[in-house]
């Protein structure tokens, strides 16, 4: 079965501080991968997803940016961050062929809650 | 503007009560769709799959409907329970893009 990772659960940075959130998966192979912020009370909003090793696509324009250096791993950085890019980050995982079949998988990570100050 | 729209944004039910949260796409064609439970400070877990073929399926008190022709999809919480609380998320997945598209949710809380 397919487990994934999201660390760290909590961070706390200042203003100006690099940012790097990971999330690692197990279980599945080639999975499409994706990073979504949540603010309070709000839905979820597409920050980047990958379909392969080394290939992002970006959603929102924004001092984030996103990297898949292995087949399951996923990665969330900043070099400066913003008061804006506090928020509750997941990661989520989408295995299977994508058309109709219900053996597609979509789970999620457990989440990281950002604060900067 | 948002391809799955949700209704209503909250509600407050006593505990033992039901109630029915709305699912409305426009997301076509599509692959499924599903609903998700989110505890607060925690990531989204699933409750139901449904392919446009299915028109209900259950998990325990949780009983998704969804009407492929209308584009409507609903979940109802039967005999509610305080452990319900929390936000109840649609997401349809498009057959022909990666990209998956999210209802904004509703949360629910359950009073005792």
């Amino acid at each position: 079965s397919q487990t994934i990772h999201q660390w760290p659960a909590t961070l706390v940075q200042p203003v100006g501080s690099p940012l790097s959130l990971e999330c690692t998966v197990e279980g599945t192979s080639n999975p499409n991968l994706y990073w979504y912020r949540q603010a309070a009370g709000r839905g979820l909003q597409l920050l980047f997803y990958s379909v392969g090793i080394g290939q992002i696509s970006s959603e929102v324009p924004q001092n984030l940016s996103a990297s898949r250096p292995q087949d399951r791993q996923f990665i969330l950085s900043s070099k400066k961050l913003l008061l804006s890019d506090s928020g509750f980050y997941l990661c989520a995982v989408r295995t299977g062929t994508g058309g109709l079949s219900e053996d597609e998988k979509l789970f999620f990570g457990s989440g990281t809650q950002l604060s900067v100050l | 503007k948002n391809q799955v729209e949700q209704s209503p944004q909250s509600l407050i039910i006593l505990e033992g009560k039901n109630c029915t949260l709305q699912c409305n796409y426009t997301v076509s064609p599509f692959s499924n769709l599903r609903w998700y439970k989110q505890d607060t400070g925690r990531g989204p877990v699933s409750l139901t799959i449904m392919t446009f073929s299915e028109n209900t399926k259950s998990n325990g008190r949780y009983t998704a409907t969804l009407d492929a022709d209308t584009k409507q999809s609903s979940l109802h919480i039967t005999a509610s329970q305080l452990s319900d609380s929390a936000s109840y998320i649609c997401v349809v997945s498009p057959a022909n893009d990666y990209k998956l598209s999210f209802g904004a949710g509703t949360t629910v809380t359950v009073r005792a």
